[in-house]
């Protein structure tokens, strides 16, 4: 079973911050928190990942609390091209075994 | 940028036939992946290799082989295709400098289809 929970769905305006919560309480001190996001009829492409810091690069920013038992992925200016099912996957260093665990993650809706 | 190329992005096949999926990577990537998505149950790991002729059962390995004979080809064969593996099938690649990255790089999928 995938080690995180994450909302069904979400809806967002275009343009407005989309905030994606995701509970992971049973992560481990090791394990890194992973989000992707799959396009429809597309591959999953990668995100952002962090251990206990918050990270943003050019697509996000990721805020992970200080127990690590919860996070939230920020789009800063939500597009229509960033409707998406977004996962949030709790995992081992990626060098090490790549048995990530997939939930059904939650499909983000931007609506104009 | 990297480039994970899937031979087929939809295929029907029959009960029994034999199948092959066939996946490319361009950036000299030691492992790769196979994974099966199904609604409701998100990705679920299939096989992996992490070298040339080298693999590893994934979650599900049961009715299908892997094919590792060169580092950017790994294919996925299905011996006996069954009505069970209509499915979408992914395909994903990491290593060289993407390796701890977090970033695994993905196929744009085969959508297979068994009658």
């Amino acid at each position: 079973d995938a080690k995180t929970t994450q909302p069904p769905s979400m809806d967002c305006a275009e343009g407005r911050a989309a905030n994606l919560p995701c509970n992971h309480s049973t992560i481990s001190g090791n394990e890194y928190v992973y989000w992707y996001r799959q396009i429809h009829s597309q591959g999953p492409q990668y995100i952002i990942h962090g251990l206990k810091n918050n990270e943003t690069n050019e697509m996000a920013s990721l805020i992970i609390t200080e127990d690590r038992k919860s996070s939230t992925l920020i789009l800063p200016h939500a597009t229509l091209r960033d409707t998406a099912v977004y996962y949030c996957i709790v995992g081992p260093p990626m060098d090490s075994n790549y048995q990530l665990i997939w939930g059904a993650g939650t499909k983000l809706i931007i609506k104009p | 940028d990297v480039k994970v190329t899937q031979s087929s992005r939809y295929l029907v096949k029959r009960t029994g036939e034999k199948v092959f999926l066939e996946c490319v990577q361009d950036m000299d990537h030691e492992n790769m992946f196979w994974y099966r998505q199904d609604p409701g149950l998100g990705l679920r790991l299939i096989y992996f290799s992490y070298d040339v002729k080298m693999k590893e059962k994934g979650d599900i390995p049961e009715g299908y082989s892997v094919s590792r004979e060169k580092k950017e080809r790994f294919s996925l064969i299905l011996e006996s295709a069954s009505t069970n593996q209509t499915s979408m099938y992914l395909c994903a690649s990491v290593g060289g400098l993407e390796w701890g990255t977090g970033e695994l790089f993905f196929g744009e999928g085969s959508r297979l289809t068994v009658l």
